[in-house]
């Protein structure tokens, strides 16, 4: 099956530094999405982005599927934007199930 | 607006013990619905979806089984619980015809089983 893998696996930065996280994924998907897992364990969606490029306020997304990665930019990071971010995938036939990557852990420091 | 609701928040019990966890949807019909359960606080692993009522399908083979009594209402359950079946467990709805895309995620029930 599919293989996804993020990178870096634990990120700390101060408040107010800029990150990129990575989404490798090992076959062409037809659903790309990215979450953010807060500190209590809520999952929130940031992204469905299987192709292209999206923004939404200090976070935007990059697709390119012909390359099969995906990247995440976090800009001026702020202390809630810690917890950890999910890259999940779909190419199956029935187009149902999400395959997660291990996520990236991010710290923000104030 | 669509709310996800899932319980207990937390709950501990002693291996052998049954297991009854609900999760339900309100603001939306005919949902896809997902059991996922995480380890260790890292990765998602999917244990059941369903696309309809009493229409399951399990991802895993395992010591739980998954219920859809009424459209907007999921049940993840086990006769025996294991030490293996700790973690957190998270329910997801998405609209039907979506596919796997733009999944909506409940507040979560963290499991401890001793």
């Amino acid at each position: 099956g599919i293989q996804v893998e993020q990178s870096p696996p634990d990120l700390i930065l101060q408040e107010g530094a800029n990150s990129t996280l990575r989404c490798n994924f090992s076959d062409s998907v037809n659903n790309l999405q990215w979450f953010h897992q807060n500190p209590w364990g809520q999952l929130i969606n940031l992204f469905y982005i299987p192709s292209g490029t999206k923004q939404n306020g200090r976070l935007s997304a990059t697709t390119v599927a012909t390359e099969r990665y995906s990247l995440l930019y976090i800009s001026s990071s702020q202390t809630t934007d810690s917890g950890v971010y999910f890259c999940a995938v779909d190419n199956a036939g029935n187009n149902r199930k999400l395959i997660w990557g291990l996520g990236t852990s991010l710290a923000v420091n104030p | 607006s669509q709310t996800i609701h899932q319980w207990p928040a937390t709950l501990v019990q002693p291996v052998g013990s049954p297991l009854s966890l609900e999760c339900t949807v309100e603001g939306t019909s005919n949902p896809n619905l997902y059991w996922y359960r995480q380890a260790a606080g890292r990765g998602l692993q999917l244990l059941f979806y369903s696309i309809g009522i009493d229409q399951i399908s399990s991802e895993v083979p395992q010591n739980l089984s998954a219920s859809r009594p009424q459209d907007r209402q999921f049940i993840l359950s086990s006769k025996k619980l294991l030490l293996s079946d700790s973690g957190f467990y998270l329910c997801a709805w998405n609209i039907r015809g979506g596919g796997s895309r733009n999944q909506y995620f409940g507040p979560g029930t963290r499991l401890l089983v001793l």
